[in-house]
């Protein structure tokens, strides 16, 4: 049985990096056609992929926070980290990591979301 | 990017209502079309791939429809259960994958 569960801090700073970690379970990212994502949705908001890690440590990322995301995984550990620097007040969401469908890009298994608020 | 747009942005219907939500992607991207269904508080939850394939579990009366840049999710008949937000994502080759704007469907 496949779950993923979020976790970091529920108040950042601007400025500030944002350091979410993703532990999973039921599944394996060393196998092949695994990966596993990462998506936000601000508040009232619909959903925004950010970046995804393959199974290979292949990566991607939505080119509009290229810049500003770095995800990584620790197969040993069962977790994905995703690190967002230069967080902003519209940075403000729920933070999903979710499970990719092996050899498609859509997400079958979704943690819970946890809350990131930007603010001084 | 691939943009998707879905419509209408807010449906009012009934308990029985044939629903139906639109879903139109700015290229083609063939049959690569997920449907979410989201509530309040909650994760999304998968309804269907490729268009038209129904995740197992899923009541029968969620169907997908469509290819290239249009498609459908229709509710045969609403049931209590389904007032939520659906979203569509495409998935067509590499990335980015984006998601529409989601279709709240409210009670009437």
């Amino acid at each position: 049985q496949i779950s993923l569960q979020e976790s970091g801090p529920t108040l950042i700073k601007p400025t500030q990096t944002l350091t979410l970690t993703c532990t999973f379970s039921g599944f394996s990212l060393s196998a092949s056609g695994v990966g596993v994502g990462w998506i936000r949705q601000p508040p009232g908001q619909a959903l925004e992929w950010l970046a995804l890690i393959y199974w290979d440590d292949d990566k991607r990322y939505t080119p509009s926070l290229k810049n500003r995301l770095t995800i990584t995984k620790d197969t040993s550990k069962n977790q994905v980290v995703l690190t967002m620097t230069n967080m902003d007040p519209v940075d403000t969401a729920t933070y999903y990591c979710a499970h990719r469908y092996s050899g498609y890009s859509y997400f079958d298994y979704w943690g819970q979301g946890t809350l990131i608020t930007v603010s001084s | 990017d691939i943009q998707m747009t879905q419509s209408p942005s807010t449906l009012s219907a009934s308990v029985g209502d044939r629903v139906t939500i639109t879903c139109r992607a700015s290229q083609t991207i063939s049959i690569w079309l997920a449907w979410y269904q989201q509530k309040q508080g909650k994760a999304p939850k998968l309804l269907i791939t490729k268009a038209s394939s129904l995740k197992s579990g899923v009541p029968s009366r969620f169907s997908g429809s469509g290819s290239g840049t249009e498609f459908t999710l229709t509710i045969s008949s609403l049931q209590p259960d389904d007032f939520a937000t659906y979203y569509c994502q495409q998935y067509n080759g590499d990335s980015p994958w984006t998601f529409g704007q989601g279709t709240k469907v409210e009670m009437k």
